[in-house]
């Protein structure tokens, strides 16, 4: 059972433009929620996590949404560079300390 | 702070022989070690959990015999694939928690294994 879903699978935007991805939990125990950045080759790395007590974070371009009602967060990427061309992974953490991932975002950022 | 270092990033081996993947916490100690594996274009599938001086915890469809890990010390973990064949061909990537953190992990930079 995917407990996180993600969307879209692939994203395309032009350099300046506004980056959203968007992802939705099942798993109401979940209380940690970070998202990382994978390029090709690499591990993941984590970009900014959120908390369920707050409804936004932001950390310089990067911008966590989080509705907890609706059991489901996005992250923006404003002023999208080239050099964000990844694939980002939402994520999820419980008690139990393990990771649940959603099935990843290929964003490509046109110059 | 918080590294893991991986190694090898890459490695080609023969189909039925063995590859270990070595991972190490550089400047913390890792009580805990997960273990994944990705295929292209895919996410990160957990397979294991590793915790120093115990056995390791596999996920369900993760064949156990096949996948051995050991995490012997603080700082070393090693996850050994046998008799490795085509269809182990993966990115596997280890990941520990942020010593004394509730929150957070540091990964590996990953290792590309293919079997030929």
């Amino acid at each position: 059972q995917q407990q996180v879903k993600q969307s879209p699978q692939s994203l395309i935007v032009q350099k300046g433009g506004i980056s959203i991805i968007n992802c939705a939990y099942e798993n109401t125990a979940f209380d940690y929620f970070p998202w990382y950045q994978q390029f090709p080759g690499k591990g993941p790395a984590l970009l900014i996590a959120i908390r369920p007590d707050v409804s936004e974070k932001k950390e310089g371009r990067f911008t966590i949404s989080f509705n907890k009602s609706a059991k489901q967060f996005s992250l923006h990427i404003m002023d999208s560079q080239p050099g964000d061309s990844a694939t980002y992974f939402c994520a999820a953490q419980g008690s139990a300390r393990q990771l649940t991932f959603g099935s990843g975002t290929q964003l490509t950022v046109l110059p | 702070g918080a590294v893991v270092s991986q190694h090898p990033s890459r490695v080609i081996c023969k189909s039925g022989t063995s590859v270990k993947i070595e991972c190490r916490s550089l400047d913390f100690q890792a009580t805990t070690m997960f273990w994944y594996r990705q295929f292209p274009k895919q996410s990160l599938m957990l397979m294991a959990t590793s915790n120093e001086g115990s056995k390791a915890t596999y996920e369900q469809g993760v064949e156990k015999d096949k996948f051995l890990i050991n995490h012997a010390s603080l700082t070393l973990s090693t996850l050994t694939v046998t008799s490795a064949h085509p269809e182990d061909s993966s990115f596997y990537i280890c990941s520990a928690p942020r010593q004394g953190a509730v929150y957070g992990y540091t990964f590996g930079s990953g290792t590309r294994l293919t079997v030929v």
